[in-house]
């Protein structure tokens, strides 16, 4: 456990319906990262914050896709519209600051769209 | 694009043999370098971090970097079965995001 936490741990929803995913970084963490991954597939980033802010949206999928980190410690991931190729692993990483930080993962969250 | 190449296996070894796992990157301007370890159905887990030229030892497993071949290796020494996952390499380009190859599956036998 690195004490990364990600709820849920899966989601099954329906083409159509939204879906929301929360992380919980390591609580010394200012960094929180978003990737997903698909099977066969390396993690592929998505988005991250240093505190609040978010510093790279540009690499979020679409415009159904967003995530928030309102007061610098938790953050959500959430995917308006679900489609089947939604469905993938979303893994969400935190680090202390810097690029030579190491970035630990949580377990991820496993959704299912039918 | 910037790319991160793995050869995606499997990597097959005898229990007690030496793994050789390799990476090679697009991006000169790569800082930080690290391999990750993953269980089928689980999340990364990191392994090794390097930052300079070199080799890096930590327990049975040794990283090297060469920049200048942007080249990044995996040792792991005396191969266990629980040995057995994915390992992924992957490189920050200094813009504080990881750029992930699609990983080598390396499977020991006992």
């Amino acid at each position: 456990d690195t004490g990364v936490s990600q709820d849920p741990r899966h989601k099954i929803t329906k083409r159509g319906q939204n879906v929301t995913f929360r992380c919980d970084p390591i609580s010394e963490h200012n960094r929180l990262y978003w990737y997903r991954q698909t099977l066969g597939q390396g993690p592929e980033f998505l988005t991250y914050f240093q505190n609040e802010a978010q510093l790279e949206k540009s690499r979020l999928l679409s415009d159904r896709f967003s995530a928030e980190r309102p007061k610098g410690s938790f953050s959500t991931l959430e995917i308006q519209r679900t489609e089947q190729g939604d469905s993938a692993m979303y893994l969400c990483a935190s680090s202390l600051g810097g690029e030579d930080y190491i970035q630990y993962f949580g377990a991820g969250t496993r959704l299912s769209v039918l | 694009q910037k790319e991160v190449e793995q050869n995606s296996g499997p990597l097959s070894v005898p229990e007690g043999a030496i793994a050789s796992l390799n990476c090679t990157y697009s991006d000169r301007g790569s800082q930080s370098f690290f391999w990750y370890r993953q269980y089928s159905g689980k999340s990364p887990e990191l392994i090794m971090s390097i930052y300079s030229n070199g080799d890096k030892e930590d327990g049975r497993f040794t990283a090297q970097l060469n920049k200048a071949s942007q080249y990044v290796s995996l040792l792991i020494r005396d191969s266990q079965p629980s040995d057995s996952a994915t390992y992924l390499c992957a490189v920050n380009n200094g813009y504080s995001t990881l750029t992930f190859g699609k990983g080598t599956m390396l499977l020991v036998s006992p």
